[in-house]
């Protein structure tokens, strides 16, 4: 079946690190590719998304590209942040009108100065 | 300002009793969905509904029940046969665009048993 694969936390980096959170996924079709970031005790908020093959997504310095060819939609960020802790969530939803949602298993990135 | 709005933020369950959760949305989405999120795990659907007067089971849906009576408004009851209530409560709607469809979330709902 469909299913979203995320690398496992927790990932712990200093204030300015590269981060990178890995995601793939399985799927037919042509799906949409979300991230998903949650802070501590709130909802998810969304995050970027892409569409089709070759799309990347991008929102507050994150960075995500759609690689068909991989099956993948891996998180990017130059110089992360104290503020960025979070737990951070892979997402997909097949085309075509409204479809389930699968999420992947969260991944949580603390930034510690 | 738009949004999702749930209320209450933390709710305490006495055993055998049922409780209300509530969801609304003033975003004008067709559809609405309620998940359940347990500590350091990921979501999981309860129920989802895309149209008014009309919802369908989830993953996980029983000892639950939902209403939707009003495109605006998704409460879920969380009956006495749920049996490990006590757990993170998020809804979501969402909108097509283009034939993607894209869920915003609420703020969620804390139940707690006492």
């Amino acid at each position: 079946g469909n299913s979203v694969t995320q690398m496992e936390g927790p990932v712990t980096l200093s204030e300015e690190a590269f981060l990178t959170i890995n995601c793939t996924y399985t799927a037919t079709g042509y799906p949409s590719l979300f991230w998903y970031v949650q802070y501590p005790g709130e909802g998810l908020q969304l995050l970027l998304k892409a569409t089709k093959a070759d799309d990347k997504g991008s929102n507050k310095g994150f960075e995500a590209t759609y690689r068909k060819e991989t099956t993948s939609f891996h998180l990017e960020k130059g110089s992360v942040q104290v503020s960025d802790s979070a737990v951070y969530f892979c997402a997909y939803t097949d085309s075509g009108g409204y479809q389930k949602v699968t999420f992947g298993t969260g991944t949580k990135l603390q930034v510690i100065p | 300002d738009g949004g999702i709005t749930q209320s209450p933020k933390y709710l305490f369950r006495k055993e055998g009793q049922n409780v209300t959760l509530s969801c609304e949305q003033n975003l004008n989405h067709d559809a609405m969905y309620w998940y359940r999120q347990d500590p350091g795990q990921g979501l999981r659907l309860i129920y989802y509904s895309q149209i008014v007067n009309d919802f369908q089971k989830g993953d996980i849906a029983e000892g639950y029940s939902v209403s939707r009576e009003k495109k605006e408004s998704f409460p879920l009851t969380v009956t006495s046969a749920q049996k490990n209530p006590t757990a993170f409560y998020l809804c979501a709607s969402s909108i097509l665009a283009g034939g993607q469809e894209t869920q915003y979330f609420g703020p969620g709902t804390r139940l707690l048993v006492l």
